[in-house]
Protein backbone atom coordinates (compact mmCIF):
# COMPACT_ATOMS: atom_id res chain seq x y z
CA UNK A 1 0.00 0.00 0.00
CA UNK A 2 0.79 3.88 0.05
CA UNK A 3 3.37 4.62 2.75
CA UNK A 4 5.69 7.82 3.89
CA UNK A 5 9.10 7.19 5.75
CA UNK A 6 10.95 10.43 6.77
CA UNK A 7 14.19 10.69 9.30
CA UNK A 8 13.29 9.99 12.64
CA UNK A 9 13.90 13.41 15.37
CA UNK A 10 15.08 14.97 16.45
CA UNK A 11 17.78 17.59 14.45
CA UNK A 12 19.04 19.78 16.21
CA UNK A 13 20.93 22.23 14.50
CA UNK A 14 22.58 25.54 15.07
CA UNK A 15 21.30 28.87 13.93
CA UNK A 16 22.63 29.13 9.52
CA UNK A 17 23.12 25.58 9.27
CA UNK A 18 22.23 23.74 6.23
CA UNK A 19 18.95 21.31 6.49
CA UNK A 20 18.17 18.21 5.55
CA UNK A 21 15.25 15.65 6.32
CA UNK A 22 14.75 12.89 4.43
CA UNK A 23 11.35 11.62 2.92
CA UNK A 24 10.63 8.67 0.53
CA UNK A 25 7.45 7.38 0.17
CA UNK A 26 6.19 3.83 -1.37
CA UNK A 27 2.93 4.60 -4.03
CA UNK A 28 1.49 3.16 -7.31
CA UNK A 29 0.74 5.83 -9.75
CA UNK A 30 1.92 9.22 -9.23
CA UNK A 31 0.72 10.80 -6.06
CA UNK A 32 1.39 14.33 -5.29
CA UNK A 33 4.09 15.21 -2.54
CA UNK A 34 3.46 17.66 0.51
CA UNK A 35 5.54 18.69 3.66
CA UNK A 36 3.53 20.19 6.34
CA UNK A 37 4.86 22.10 8.85
CA UNK A 38 4.01 21.95 12.82
CA UNK A 39 4.62 25.26 15.42
CA UNK A 40 4.50 24.55 18.87
CA UNK A 41 1.08 24.55 20.41
CA UNK A 42 -0.78 24.55 16.65
CA UNK A 43 -2.21 22.69 14.04
CA UNK A 44 -0.13 21.42 11.25
CA UNK A 45 0.39 23.66 7.68
CA UNK A 46 0.89 23.76 4.14
CA UNK A 47 4.98 24.04 3.93
CA UNK A 48 5.32 23.16 0.34
CA UNK A 49 4.05 20.61 -2.27
CA UNK A 50 4.58 19.65 -5.49
CA UNK A 51 2.65 17.50 -7.68
CA UNK A 52 4.32 16.03 -10.56
CA UNK A 53 7.92 13.96 -11.58
CA UNK A 54 10.60 16.91 -10.98
CA UNK A 55 8.67 19.47 -10.46
CA UNK A 56 9.86 21.61 -7.28
CA UNK A 57 7.94 22.80 -4.53
CA UNK A 58 9.09 25.91 -2.42
CA UNK A 59 8.49 28.76 0.43
CA UNK A 60 10.14 30.08 2.75
CA UNK A 61 13.31 29.57 2.01
CA UNK A 62 12.22 25.87 2.07
CA UNK A 63 12.45 23.27 -0.91
CA UNK A 64 12.17 19.91 -2.04
CA UNK A 65 11.59 18.29 -5.39
CA UNK A 66 9.91 15.32 -6.24
CA UNK A 67 12.06 12.82 -7.42
CA UNK A 68 10.52 9.69 -9.49
CA UNK A 69 12.99 7.58 -9.75
CA UNK A 70 14.43 7.55 -5.92
CA UNK A 71 10.56 8.10 -4.74
CA UNK A 72 11.87 10.87 -2.41
CA UNK A 73 11.05 14.33 -1.49
CA UNK A 74 13.88 15.55 0.88
CA UNK A 75 13.27 18.48 2.38
CA UNK A 76 16.17 21.35 2.10
CA UNK A 77 16.95 24.88 3.60
CA UNK A 78 19.98 26.57 3.43
CA UNK A 79 20.26 28.68 6.24
CA UNK A 80 17.94 27.75 9.42
CA UNK A 81 16.97 30.36 11.65
CA UNK A 82 15.47 29.74 15.06
CA UNK A 83 11.65 30.64 14.13
CA UNK A 84 12.60 26.76 11.92
CA UNK A 85 12.23 24.93 14.95
CA UNK A 86 8.75 23.39 14.34
CA UNK A 87 7.54 19.43 13.53
CA UNK A 88 7.77 18.76 9.92
CA UNK A 89 5.90 16.16 8.63
CA UNK A 90 5.81 14.21 4.77
CA UNK A 91 2.90 13.64 3.36
CA UNK A 92 1.20 12.27 0.47
CA UNK A 93 -2.02 12.11 -1.49
CA UNK A 94 -3.11 9.26 -4.21
CA UNK A 95 -5.72 10.88 -5.73
CA UNK A 96 -8.73 13.71 -4.76
CA UNK A 97 -10.87 11.10 -3.52
CA UNK A 98 -8.11 9.59 -1.01
CA UNK A 99 -6.79 10.75 2.19
CA UNK A 100 -2.89 12.51 3.01
CA UNK A 101 -1.23 9.77 4.13
CA UNK A 102 1.61 11.23 6.59
CA UNK A 103 4.94 10.47 7.79
CA UNK A 104 5.54 10.38 11.16
CA UNK A 105 7.29 13.75 11.87
CA UNK A 106 10.80 15.08 12.57
CA UNK A 107 11.24 17.10 14.93
CA UNK A 108 13.97 20.36 14.58
CA UNK A 109 15.59 22.16 16.96
CA UNK A 110 17.57 25.34 15.92
CA UNK A 111 20.17 26.78 18.25
CA UNK A 112 20.98 30.33 18.10
CA UNK B 1 -8.96 32.22 4.24
CA UNK B 2 -9.67 28.77 5.22
CA UNK B 3 -10.85 28.71 8.54
CA UNK B 4 -11.47 25.07 10.91
CA UNK B 5 -12.64 25.74 14.96
CA UNK B 6 -12.22 23.17 17.27
CA UNK B 7 -13.71 23.28 20.46
CA UNK B 8 -12.88 22.84 23.34
CA UNK B 9 -9.30 23.53 22.97
CA UNK B 10 -8.08 21.70 25.99
CA UNK B 11 -10.67 18.80 28.01
CA UNK B 12 -9.58 16.77 31.07
CA UNK B 13 -12.70 13.79 31.93
CA UNK B 14 -12.94 10.67 33.06
CA UNK B 15 -13.41 7.36 32.08
CA UNK B 16 -16.40 6.51 30.38
CA UNK B 17 -18.14 10.33 30.93
CA UNK B 18 -19.37 10.70 27.06
CA UNK B 19 -17.39 13.86 25.21
CA UNK B 20 -18.11 15.64 21.98
CA UNK B 21 -15.73 17.21 20.65
CA UNK B 22 -16.92 20.07 17.39
CA UNK B 23 -15.11 20.89 14.48
CA UNK B 24 -16.69 23.51 11.93
CA UNK B 25 -14.84 25.02 9.02
CA UNK B 26 -15.95 28.46 6.93
CA UNK B 27 -15.46 27.19 3.42
CA UNK B 28 -18.20 24.71 2.14
CA UNK B 29 -15.08 22.02 1.45
CA UNK B 30 -16.60 18.43 0.81
CA UNK B 31 -13.89 16.51 2.50
CA UNK B 32 -13.28 16.41 6.49
CA UNK B 33 -11.23 14.20 8.50
CA UNK B 34 -10.79 13.56 12.15
CA UNK B 35 -6.95 13.03 13.26
CA UNK B 36 -5.20 11.73 16.62
CA UNK B 37 -1.49 13.08 16.87
CA UNK B 38 1.05 10.91 19.59
CA UNK B 39 4.70 10.76 20.11
CA UNK B 40 6.31 8.70 18.02
CA UNK B 41 3.28 7.73 15.81
CA UNK B 42 2.58 10.76 14.11
CA UNK B 43 -0.85 11.48 12.26
CA UNK B 44 -3.05 8.60 12.21
CA UNK B 45 -6.98 8.99 10.93
CA UNK B 46 -9.93 8.40 12.62
CA UNK B 47 -12.37 8.96 10.69
CA UNK B 48 -13.84 10.94 7.58
CA UNK B 49 -16.34 11.99 5.53
CA UNK B 50 -16.54 12.95 1.92
CA UNK B 51 -19.91 14.55 1.95
CA UNK B 52 -23.25 15.41 4.42
CA UNK B 53 -24.16 11.83 5.66
CA UNK B 54 -21.64 10.53 4.12
CA UNK B 55 -19.06 8.94 6.50
CA UNK B 56 -16.14 6.31 6.62
CA UNK B 57 -13.56 4.59 8.95
CA UNK B 58 -9.78 5.62 9.11
CA UNK B 59 -7.06 3.99 10.30
CA UNK B 60 -8.31 3.85 13.89
CA UNK B 61 -11.68 4.12 14.35
CA UNK B 62 -12.57 2.15 17.36
CA UNK B 63 -14.05 3.66 20.35
CA UNK B 64 -14.96 7.01 18.11
CA UNK B 65 -18.36 7.89 16.26
CA UNK B 66 -18.68 10.87 13.90
CA UNK B 67 -21.80 12.23 12.16
CA UNK B 68 -22.50 15.00 9.10
CA UNK B 69 -25.39 16.10 9.39
CA UNK B 70 -24.37 19.21 7.75
CA UNK B 71 -21.73 20.37 5.58
CA UNK B 72 -19.73 22.76 8.15
CA UNK B 73 -19.67 20.84 11.33
CA UNK B 74 -17.78 17.31 11.72
CA UNK B 75 -18.38 16.38 15.32
CA UNK B 76 -16.03 13.53 16.96
CA UNK B 77 -17.81 11.81 19.83
CA UNK B 78 -16.28 9.59 22.40
CA UNK B 79 -19.18 7.25 23.95
CA UNK B 80 -17.44 5.97 27.06
CA UNK B 81 -13.79 7.43 26.55
CA UNK B 82 -11.07 5.29 28.07
CA UNK B 83 -7.21 6.62 29.11
CA UNK B 84 -5.91 5.42 25.77
CA UNK B 85 -7.66 8.12 24.24
CA UNK B 86 -5.59 11.15 26.12
CA UNK B 87 -4.10 12.23 22.53
CA UNK B 88 -4.11 15.56 20.77
CA UNK B 89 -6.69 15.74 18.09
CA UNK B 90 -7.45 17.82 14.77
CA UNK B 91 -9.61 18.25 12.62
CA UNK B 92 -9.05 18.92 9.38
CA UNK B 93 -11.01 20.15 6.16
CA UNK B 94 -9.99 19.52 1.83
CA UNK B 95 -11.50 20.77 -1.07
CA UNK B 96 -11.86 17.43 -3.08
CA UNK B 97 -10.82 19.64 -6.83
CA UNK B 98 -8.07 20.90 -4.50
CA UNK B 99 -5.47 19.35 -2.71
CA UNK B 100 -4.49 20.91 0.22
CA UNK B 101 -5.72 19.87 3.88
CA UNK B 102 -6.44 22.75 6.20
CA UNK B 103 -6.07 21.86 9.84
CA UNK B 104 -7.74 23.44 13.01
CA UNK B 105 -6.00 23.95 16.13
CA UNK B 106 -6.07 21.41 17.73
CA UNK B 107 -8.13 19.85 20.83
CA UNK B 108 -5.61 18.31 23.76
CA UNK B 109 -7.52 15.40 25.55
CA UNK B 110 -6.70 13.97 28.90
CA UNK B 111 -9.12 11.12 30.15
CA UNK B 112 -8.21 10.23 33.45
Amino acid sequence: GNSVTQMEGPVTLSEEAFLTINCTYTATGYPSLFWYVQYPGEGLQLLLKATKADDKGSNKGFEATYRKETTSFHLEKGSVQVSDSAVYFCALLYSSASKIIFGSGTRLSIRP
Amino acid sequence: EAQVTQNPRYLITVTGKKLTVTCSQNMNHEYMSWYRQDPGLGLRQIYYSMNVEVTDKGDVPEGYKVSRKEKRNFPLILESPSPNQTSLYFCAIRDRSQETQYFGPGTRLLVL
